[in-house]
């Protein structure tokens, strides 16, 4: 079973620049989770997908970031404009909706660089 | 809300040996999950260990185990004959109704 994919591993940018996340969870994983990891702290969640309605984006600066699951399937993180403060680690997780426990599996991540 | 405590940024242990890794929550919830995961500097979380909050006996997985203490609400996470494979940072998480919430981390080192 493949597990979660994410592009890009790496991504360096201005401050003020946009950039985009992917992200493509085990299939037939209905739930998809963004989270965002600084350096030195534990991942927070910043959105969380059922099929391709939103659960959960009260933690998601919603001025600078958006997400998008349009067929329940792949989700697209954005930042525009990007600050200083979002270099993170910035991770896909998806889940069984049957799970009790809502055991999420995560992808790679990918590393963003504000400079 | 959910909130998850590790009070040790970092721990070593000498290879062999044996180390536990401390962990306190906080939630409001009667039915929930706790995890450990583990994140080497691939950065790929993988799950270590979890424990269902009903269930008394406590978890364990190989060399992994955890001492769950529901009244205290702590859970840690004891790692035997320690491995140069298992340096990494770890993370305690509770997953309640919705939210999964990890804790800060806790680096752990392995001596040869």
């Amino acid at each position: 079973e493949a597990g979660v994919a994410q592009s890009p591993r790496y991504k360096i940018i201005e401050k003020r620049q946009s950039v985009a996340f992917w992200c493509n969870p085990i299939s037939g994983h209905a739930t998809l989770y963004w989270y965002q990891q600084i350096l030195g702290q534990g991942p927070k969640l910043l959105i969380q997908f059922q099929n391709n309605g939103v659960v959960d984006d009260s933690q998601l600066p919603k001025d600078r970031f958006s997400a998008e699951r349009l067929k329940g399937v792949d989700s697209t993180l954005k930042i525009q404009p990007a600050k200083l403060e979002d270099s993170a680690v910035y991770l896909c997780a998806s889940s069984h909706v049957d799970r009790p426990d809502n055991e999420q599996f995560f992808g790679p991540g990918t590393r963003l660089t504000v400079l | 809300a959910q909130t998850v405590t590790q009070s040790q940024p970092e721990m070593s242990v000498q290879e062999a040996e044996t180390v536990t890794l401390s962990c306190t929550y906080d939630t409001s919830e009667s039915d929930y999950y706790l995890f450990w995961y583990k994140q080497p500097p691939s950065r790929q979380m993988i799950l270590v260990i979890r424990q269902e909050a009903y269930k008394q006996q406590n978890a364990t997985e190989n060399r992994f185990s955890v001492n769950f203490q529901k009244a205290a609400k702590s859970f840690s996470l004891k790692i035997s004959d320690s491995q140069l494979g298992d340096a990494a940072m770890y993370f305690c998480a509770c997953q309640g109704a919705q939210k999964l919430v990890f804790g800060q981390g806790t680096r752990l080192t392995i001596n040869p």
